[in-house]
């Protein structure tokens, strides 16, 4: 079935430094992904996305990669701050619905 | 411009009951989609919405139904509360025209907890 997966539950960075979280997708043909932010008591907040037509897209200290070879996104976080600590999301959009499918989330956690 | 509004916020029901979850979308949005968050699932996917139409659905039983209006606001209802009904409800909508699920803005959630 689809899945869209993360390698790692938890990470934790030091104040300051990039961060990268990754995820995997499994629909060869998805042409569409996008990452959330969610704070705790908060509803998912839009990152950045990127079409497959891609393999970069840069915004405001994030930058999204997408491997189509080995099915691998990636979103890189630069400089990270104690605000960017969250939970983050990847999703997909493949398959005849054209609706997202989430990933179960990488909890991202900034030491000061 | 105002975001996405979800009421209530928080909920609390007992088996066997029926709620009725209310999601405001962003002006000019037209397609309002739910979703369902669990501790540890992600989310997944309920139903969408685009000008009144259910355009896509997930895979939930049919206690979960929703409906919108011609403002836009959506409804999501379900009946017969279970245990395994407790969860974040999270509304987002998008101006996604073709219904191809970019873009979505979410709002805070309504958080169900069925005793």
């Amino acid at each position: 079935g689809e899945s869209v997966g993360l390698h790692l539950p938890t990470l934790s960075v030091q104040e300051g430094d990039n961060s990268i979280i990754n995820c995997a997708y499994s629909n060869s043909a998805s042409d569409y992904f996008i990452w959330y932010k969610q704070e705790s008591g908060k509803g998912p907040q839009f990152i950045i996305d990127i079409r497959s037509n891609m393999d970069k897209r840069q915004g405001q200290r994030v930058t999204v990669l997408l491997n189509k070879t080995v099915k691998h996104l990636s979103l890189q976080i630069a400089a990270t701050q104690p605000g960017d600590s969250a939970v983050y999301f990847c999703a997909e959009r493949g398959g005849a619905t054209n609706k997202l499918i989430f990933g179960t989330g990488t909890l991202l956690a900034v030491q000061p | 411009k105002a975001g996405v509004t979800q009421t209530p916020r928080y909920l609390i029901k007992t088996r066997g009951q029926q709620v009725t979850l209310s999601c405001s979308p962003i002006s000019g949005h037209r397609s309002v989609s739910w979703y369902q968050q669990t501790p540890g699932q992600g989310l997944q996917f309920l139903f969408e919405y685009f000008s009144e139409t259910q355009r896509n659905k997930g895979n939930f039983p049919g206690r979960f139904s929703g409906r919108q209006f011609s403002n836009s606001r959506s409804e999501m209802n379900v009946s017969t509360l279970e245990l395994g009904d407790s969860a974040l409800y999270l509304c987002a909508s998008s101006l996604d025209p073709q219904g191809k699920g970019e873009k979505l803005f979410f709002g805070s959630g309504t958080q169900l907890s069925v005793l």
